[in-house]
């Protein structure tokens, strides 16, 4: 069965440090989607990325990056010089296929950032 | 832009109330999901349909049902509302053939 584990319940930063957080997943499936969602105080999920299962290549997008790890079936975030206004519920999640479309996701319990001034 | 709507940001209701929470999406999506958030569990599907008029458990059904008579529509009932259902209730949708995954913004659901 699909599992996403995410061990940081809560993480606390001073702005400017660096963050990483950490995702490991569990599937039998060869093909499947990963995704990260932020989710601030107001409640709505905020997409950030879905990374397919046949592509490793890190990515970067301004201050945030991610690192797919097949070898050790892990997706950690990491937020590079973090500033208050990433203060968040992290969540990561893990999408069967069923046929050629998204199944339903997995999401992991979340992880509490918060970066203080 | 696609949108999933929940027809409600915060709910009041009572303990043994019949509830529904309504969800639509404007984009002709086949599979629609509903999801509950509690602090510490993360998000757990409830209830998921392909298509219409047709309905999936999830990993935590008891307590709810759901209808979906139209493409566009698709309702999460509680038949008996009870205090351990108070929580934050997230409605998604996804069209077939995509990688993407559209959330509503949720409903805070307090039972009293």
């Amino acid at each position: 069965a699909q599992k996403v584990t995410q061990a940081q319940t809560e993480i606390s930063v001073v702005e400017k440090e660096d963050v990483t957080l950490d995702c490991v997943y569990e599937t039998r499936d060869t093909t499947y989607y990963l995704f990260w969602y932020k989710q601030p105080p107001s409640g709505e999920l905020v997409f950030l990325i879905r990374r397919n299962s046949f592509d490793e290549q890190n990515e970067i997008s301004g201050r945030y990056s991610w690192n797919f790890q097949k070898s050790t079936s892990s997706f950690n975030f990491t937020i590079t010089a973090s500033q208050v206004v990433d203060s968040a519920v992290y969540f990561c999640a893990l999408s069967e296929r069923r046929g050629s479309t998204l199944g339903r996701l997995y999401f992991g319990r979340g992880t509490q950032l918060t970066v203080w001034p | 832009d696609v949108k999933v709507t929940q027809s409600s940001r915060y709910l009041v209701k009572r303990t043994g109330e019949k509830v529904f929470l309504e969800c639509v999406q404007d984009m002709d999506h086949e599979n629609m999901f509903w999801y509950r958030q509690d602090p510490g569990l993360g998000l757990r599907l409830i209830y998921f349909s392909y298509d219409v008029k047709m309905k999936e458990k999830g990993d935590i059904p008891e307590g709810y049902s759901v209808s979906r008579e139209k493409k566009e529509r698709f309702s999460l009932i509680l038949e008996s509302a009870s205090t351990n259902q108070t929580s934050m209730y997230l409605c998604a949708s996804s069209p077939t053939g995509a990688r993407e995954v559209f959330f509503g913004d949720g409903t805070r659901l307090s039972i009293l």
